[in-house]
């Protein structure tokens, strides 16, 4: 079955310093979707990613899905506090299963 | 969301109970979905349903009921809650389509004591 691996489980960070979270699958992806959680909060929709090699940008947020479609990030930079939370990775094998796959999230902490 | 709620927000019930956790959406959306989260697993998917009274089994459905009667509600019961079951369970929704964004519920946090 699908597995999706996302790394690092936690990150903290200083305030202004860069971050990156991945995602790896075992198979192929049609697309992966990006989520955040605040701390206390439920997971809220950021971005959705479809093509091979496609790079898309959020104000400090840079989302890439590489070019075999089997991998992902989110890089955001010069964190602020607003940034902290848990990221997660949402995606759906090329099989067209309907059981999207969270990958177990990144938890970003900030250092004031 | 607003347009989805899940009730109670907050459940402390015993071993061997059983409780239903409410999932009400205003969209109209077709998939309905729940999750539950815990340390160290992230969000697993329990149970999902593609429309009204068409439910199908996620990772982890074991001790899980579902049921959808109506396409605004997707309730799900544990039958004989165990302390295993103790977790925060979110509901999803979305359009008809994998590459719609899920929208969630604020969650019911669940302890079984």
């Amino acid at each position: 079955g699908q597995q999706v691996m996302q790394i690092p489980q936690y990150q903290h960070v200083q305030e202004g310093e860069d971050f990156t979270t991945y995602c790896n699958s075992s198979t192929t992806l049609s697309n992966i979707q990006w989520y955040k959680q605040r701390p206390g909060g439920h997971p809220v929709f950021l971005i959705q990613l479809v093509k091979s090699g496609e790079v898309k940008k959020q104000k400090r947020l840079t989302f890439q899905f590489g070019e075999a479609k089997k991998n992902s990030s989110l890089h955001i930079t010069a964190t602020q506090t607003t940034d902290v939370g848990t990221y997660f990775c949402n995606t759906i094998s090329n099989f067209g299963n309907e059981k999207l796959t969270f990958g177990t999230g990144t938890r970003l902490t900030i250092i004031p | 969301d607003a347009g989805i709620t899940q009730s109670p927000r907050y459940k402390i019930t015993e071993t061997g109970r059983q409780v239903t956790l409410m999932c009400h959406q205003t969209w109209s959306h077709s998939y309905m979905f729940w999750y539950r989260q815990d340390l160290g697993h992230g969000l697993r998917l329990i149970y999902y349903s593609a429309a009204a009274d068409i439910t199908d089994k996620g990772e982890v459905p074991d001790g899980y009921v579902v049921s959808r009667s109506k396409t605004e509600n997707f309730p799900l019961t544990l039958e004989s809650a165990t302390r295993s079951q103790t977790s925060v369970y979110f509901c999803a929704s979305r359009e008809t389509g994998y590459n719609s964004p899920l929208h969630f519920g604020n969650g019911t946090r669940l302890t079984v004591t």
